[in-house]
């Protein structure tokens, strides 16, 4: 079946450094890729997506490429604030488009970000 | 758009009793979605409603589990005979499909511990 796996946390940063959480994955045909953020308190709310192989979602400074040859969808900011301290995670929806809301996410991965 | 609403947010209660949980979604969205969340774990998938049929239901909702969606408003999710590998979050979501892709919005879930 399908599955995803992030690299291992926590991550702990400081304000302005450079962030990668490696996200890669296991599916069958063009599934849609998805990173999910949960603030501390607060529901997950959706971070960003891509849909088809090579597209690259970006919000709020964070990106993150669909790369069907690694099958990788990596997510990076190039300068983390504390505000961005929250669980991250990566999640992909089987090929097909009508199932977009039944996901498939990883463990995530905590960032710490400290001043 | 007040959000999805759960309740309770926290549920304790013994092995062997049964408990609800409530999720309002997002009034004009037409999908419901539950999911799971255990401790250092991402979220795992459990069923979905488009309006108020059940359209999928994972193998990891046992015969103890049985969620109800009626007139396609509000959902909710029944555990009988609790055991103590219940005890997780679980999450509501919901969504608004009208052909293209539509965010799922997550609740703040409800925790259930089971003694």
């Amino acid at each position: 079946g399908d599955s995803v796996t992030q690299m291992e946390g926590p991550v702990t940063l400081s304000e302005e450094a450079f962030l990668t959480i490696n996200c890669t994955y296991t599916a069958t045909g063009y599934p849609s890729l998805f990173w999910y953020v949960q603030y501390p308190g607060e529901g997950l709310q959706l971070l960003l997506k891509a849909t088809k192989a090579d597209d690259k979602g970006s919000n709020k400074g964070f990106e993150a490429t669909y790369r069907k040859e690694t099958t990788s969808f990596h997510l990076e900011k190039g300068s983390v604030q504390v505000s961005d301290s929250a669980v991250y995670f990566c999640a992909l929806t089987p090929d097909g488009g009508t199932s977009y809301g039944k996901l498939t996410f990883g463990q995530g991965t905590i960032l710490t970000v400290h001043p | 758009d007040t959000g999805v609403s759960q309740d309770p947010r926290h549920k304790i209660t013994k092995r062997g009793q049964n408990v609800t949980f409530r999720c309002d979604p997002i009034s004009e969205h037409n999908r419901l979605y539950w999911y799971r969340q255990t401790l250092g774990q991402g979220p795992e998938f459990l069923t979905y409603f488009q309006n108020e049929a059940q359209l999928e239901k994972s193998r990891l909702l046992s015969d103890r589990f049985s969620a109800e969606r009626p007139k396609g408003s509000f959902s909710t999710l029944e555990i009988q005979r609790t055991e103590q590998g219940d005890s997780a979050m679980y999450l509501c979501a919901s969504s608004q499909v009208t052909g293209g892709y539509s965010p799922l919005h997550f609740g703040n879930g409800t925790r259930l511990t089971v003694t």
